[in-house]
């Protein structure tokens, strides 16, 4: 199961910033967060991750509570093209396998 | 530099036939995995290769089977098709197992069995 909860969908006019949240409240120390994004018919797009800080990439910010229990990708002017689910997961360092577990995601929709 | 290629990108096969899909990781990618996505069951893990040795399987029917090669380069065959295996199958890699390494995905490739 995903031990990850994140809205079921939302929406963003073309521009602004989308602000994507997500609840992982049972993270452990050893858990990196990670989103990705899907468009209709394509394979998932990696976007960017972290463990404890805030990260910033060409794409997006992620922001992490210093709890770790919820983390915010923010695409700072959102586009027609950033239009698809996105998919916020967790990584054990630690795991003996690497697999990942993906949940329902959000759906992004941006608006003209 | 390229991204993970998976090939062909669409195919239609009949009940009973068997399929071979495959995937060349990003150069220097030694770690593969596969999945299987449909709108009901969501993406599914199928297997996960490293350095031509299965590290661990998803529950999956043994019609499901896979290999890497000795390039990284991988294969996953489905034998004895079932209407029910229409999906789309991705392929993913890293460059080691481990949380630290980000997985990129490929396209797909879609599977349609009539």
């Amino acid at each position: 199961d995903a031990k990850t909860t994140q809205p079921t969908s939302m929406d963003c006019a073309e521009g602004r910033a989308a602000n994507l949240p997500c609840n992982h409240s049972t993270i452990s120390g050893n858990e990196y967060v990670y989103w990705y994004r899907q468009i209709h018919s394509q394979g998932p797009q990696y976007i960017i991750h972290g463990l404890k800080n805030n990260e910033t990439n060409e794409m997006a910010s992620l922001i992490i509570t210093e709890d770790r229990k919820s983390s915010t990708l923010i695409l700072p002017h959102a586009t027609l093209r950033d239009t698809a689910v996105y998919y916020c997961i967790v990584r054990d360092f630690w795991a003996s396998y690497d697999k990942v577990i993906f949940g329902p995601g959000t759906s992004l929709s941006v608006i003209p | 530099k390229a991204g993970v290629t998976q090939t062909p990108r669409y195919l239609i096969k009949t009940r009973g036939q068997q399929v071979t899909l495959s995937c060349s990781p990003i150069s220097g990618h030694r770690s593969v995995s596969w999945y299987q996505q449909t709108p009901g069951q969501g993406l599914q893990f199928l297997f996960e290769y490293f350095s031509e040795t299965q590290r661990n399987k998803g529950n999956f029917p043994g019609r499901f089977s896979g290999r890497q090669f000795s390039n990284s380069r991988s294969e996953m065959n489905v034998s004895t098709l079932e209407l029910g295996d229409s999906a789309l199958y991705l392929c993913a890699s890293s460059l080691e197992p481990g949380a630290g390494n980000t997985i990129y995905f490929g396209e797909g490739s879609w599977l349609t069995v009539v």
